[in-house]
């Protein structure tokens, strides 16, 4: 089946720094990738649709220039938190389509934690 | 703006009992999948429901989706302690690059 591999699982960083999370689409090409934020105890919250060579789409709320998100290629997405605070510690999920009808795939998401 | 109204939030039951969780909108959706996610780890798709009125089964899970396609139950019968996490429904925003939205979520707990 479709697989989207995530990394890092797990990242702590310094107030202020900017942590990098990748998506790679492993056997198959993802022209889209949804970018989700999740609290303990809360459901998927979505931050961001990607698309390979254009612009995301930013959810209303959520900044673009603190959340970067770049899609250059069909198989790899990255979302890079930027000048990260505590309150952006949270567990990043990404996803993506795969095929028309309503199959999705999810990666095994990033437990980031800003100290 | 959370389209998909989940309920309960929270559920704890002992082992064998019953349960029934709710996935309610006043949208018409494509489809409806539920989840179920461990800690810390990804969201795991259970079903898909397509057709209105439509009921699927898996092993001791039932789940239904309603027949003007606005909401769906997803039943567990005899609960089990390996039962516990978050379930989560979820709908495509056509409107919106095919993103899924995601309901609350219900948190179960079974006990032995």
């Amino acid at each position: 089946g479709a697989v989207v591999s995530q990394h890092p699982s797990r990242v702590i960083c310094k107030s202020g720094t900017s942590v990098k999370i990748e998506c790679r689409s492993l056997d198959f090409q993802a022209t889209t990738m949804f970018w989700y934020r999740q609290f303990p105890k809360q459901s998927l919250m979505l931050m961001a649709t990607s698309n390979e060579g254009s612009k995301a789409t930013y959810e209303q709320g959520v900044e673009k220039d603190k959340f970067l998100i770049n899609h250059a290629s069909l198989t790899l997405s990255t979302l890079t938190v930027t000048s990260a605070h505590p309150e952006d510690s949270s567990f990043y999920i990404c996803s993506a389509r795969v095929g028309a009808k309503d199959g999705y795939t999810f990666g095994s998401g990033t437990r980031l934690t800003v100290v | 703006t959370q389209l998909l109204e989940q309920s309960p939030q929270f559920l704890s039951i002992q082992e064998g009992e019953n349960l029934t969780v709710y996935c309610n909108s006043s949208s018409v959706f494509s489809s409806l999948q539920w989840y179920r996610q461990e800690p810390g780890e990804g969201p795991v798709l259970l079903v898909t429901v397509v057709t209105g009125g439509e009921v699927k089964k898996l092993k001791r899970l039932t789940f239904q989706f309603g027949d003007a396609r606005k909401d769906s139950s997803l039943h567990i019968t005899a609960a089990q302690p390996g039962d516990t996490g978050l379930y989560l429904c979820a709908g495509v925003r056509s409107n919106s690059g095919y993103a899924l939205n995601f309901g609350k979520g219900t948190s179960l707990l079974v006990t032995p």
